[in-house]
Parts: structure tokens; sequence; C-alpha cells
């Protein structure tokens, strides 16, 4: 079945070590988005690719990067990992270029130590 | 900016009962689409009911319904004979059709009661 594919699942990382999360997808969408999702509150979009277009959300921290190095791959980077990080990362696809519904990835839960 | 609204942080439903999870929108854009997600408790995020901004009739998907009421700009979810398994985090949100981004209300959470 097509789907989005998060790994790791859960990711312990130490504070201020840099830590990646990665997104795969077999749906073919051009838009890929980073949601991050603090526990009892709406998912915040952190930032999304059209193709391989950037699309930075502005109250987005320098401390998280992104890339896209392909259609199906893309990758969530946190430089310095603080405790305020730890959160339900979501990835997401689109077809985009029309209002179309989101596929979702399980998600991977970090924590930082 | 565009704003979705969630009124009701929680809500009690008994099963077999219909329940509706209210939801506004504020947008200037003509285009855009209206999403309602369901969240359990194990995280994953699922879609369950879709309603484009041009459309005329109201959307359905078996007992899900959203009550599109584009002059007031709300899309309210409709869910009839609740089951214990509707128990969860539901998500509205907006689409646009100029940028791709994607935009979540703060949720409510339903809780079915036997």
């Amino acid at each position: 079945d097509a789907m989005v594919i998060q790994n790791p699942r859960y990711q312990v990382t130490q504070f201020g070590k840099p830590v990646t999360l990665s997104c795969s997808q077999t749906l073919n969408h051009n838009v890929m988005y980073w949601y991050q999702q603090k526990s009892s509150q709406a998912p915040k979009l952190l930032f999304h690719y059209y193709d391989k277009d950037f699309n930075n959300e502005a109250d987005t921290p320098d401390n998280f990067q992104s890339r896209r190095p392909n259609t199906s791959f893309c990758f969530l980077d946190i430089r310095s990992p603080g405790l305020g990080d730890a959160a339900m990362y979501l990835c997401a696809t689109s077809a985009g270029g029309q209002p179309s519904a989101l596929h979702f990835g399980n998600g991977t839960r970090l924590t930082v130590t | 900016a565009q704003k979705i609204t969630q009124t009701q942080p929680g809500m009690f439903v008994q099963e077999k009962e219909a329940v509706t999870l209210d939801c506004t929108y504020d947008t200037s854009d003509p285009s855009y689409g209206l999403f309602w997600y369901k969240q359990p408790s194990s995280g994953e995020m699922i879609f369950l009911i879709y309603q484009g901004s041009y459309d005329q009739q109201n959307a359905t998907e078996g007992r899900y319904s959203l009550n599109f009421q584009k002059a007031r700009k709300s899309a309210n979810l409709v869910i009839s004979a609740s089951q214990l398994g509707d128990s969860a985090m539901y998500f509205c949100a907006m689409s646009l059709n100029t940028g791709n981004q994607f935009y979540f209300g703060t949720g409510t959470s339903l809780t079915v009661i036997p």
C-alpha cells in the first residue's frame, strides 16, 4: 500500500546533540510537510517542500532544518535539541496544487534528556 | 492571516447518539479546503472528510458528515451513531489553494460513554 513512513517511531537524544528524523513516501506526492505536535496541542507546521522548493514558517526556530534529496525522502534535522523540543514530529504529504488531504506518517516521538 | 477555531476543548456523547463538533474558519482566499482528522491516543492522524469551498453539497463519509455553512464560515463535523472507538482528538483543518499551507485548529477531545 502507498504510504508515509517515519523512522524511528521513538527517538531519544541528549540535550544539544544533533538528531535527524526521516520520512519516506510511496505516494509520489509533490508536497512534504513537517509538523511538531506537543501534548494536547494542535500540530504546528514547521516547514514544507513543494517539489524542491523549501517553505519555512516564519516562527520556525533556526535550530530546525530540513532536507529533501528526492521526491520520496525528507529529513528533519534538529541541530541542538533543547528540552522544549521534546514532542511528536509528524511528516505528511499531499498532492499539492489544490486543496487536498494530507497523508500522515505515524510520527516520531522525540525525547530530550 | 488564516485561522481555524475549535471552541470545544472536550465533548462527551452517549454511545449510539449523534454528536456535533464545531469548527469556524477565517480566510479571505476564495478557494480553500476544509478537513477533519481523527487522532486516537496512539498518535496517528486519520483523515475523515473533506469539503471544498466551491462544493454545493455537504460532504458525507459513512457516519461522518460535514455541515458546511459558507456564509457563517463554519464547517462542523457530525458523527452519527457514536461508537466507543470514536473516542479521540478531532482536528479541523484548512488548506488554501494558493500556498500549500495546511492549518489546524486546537482540537476537540471526544469521549464516547458506554
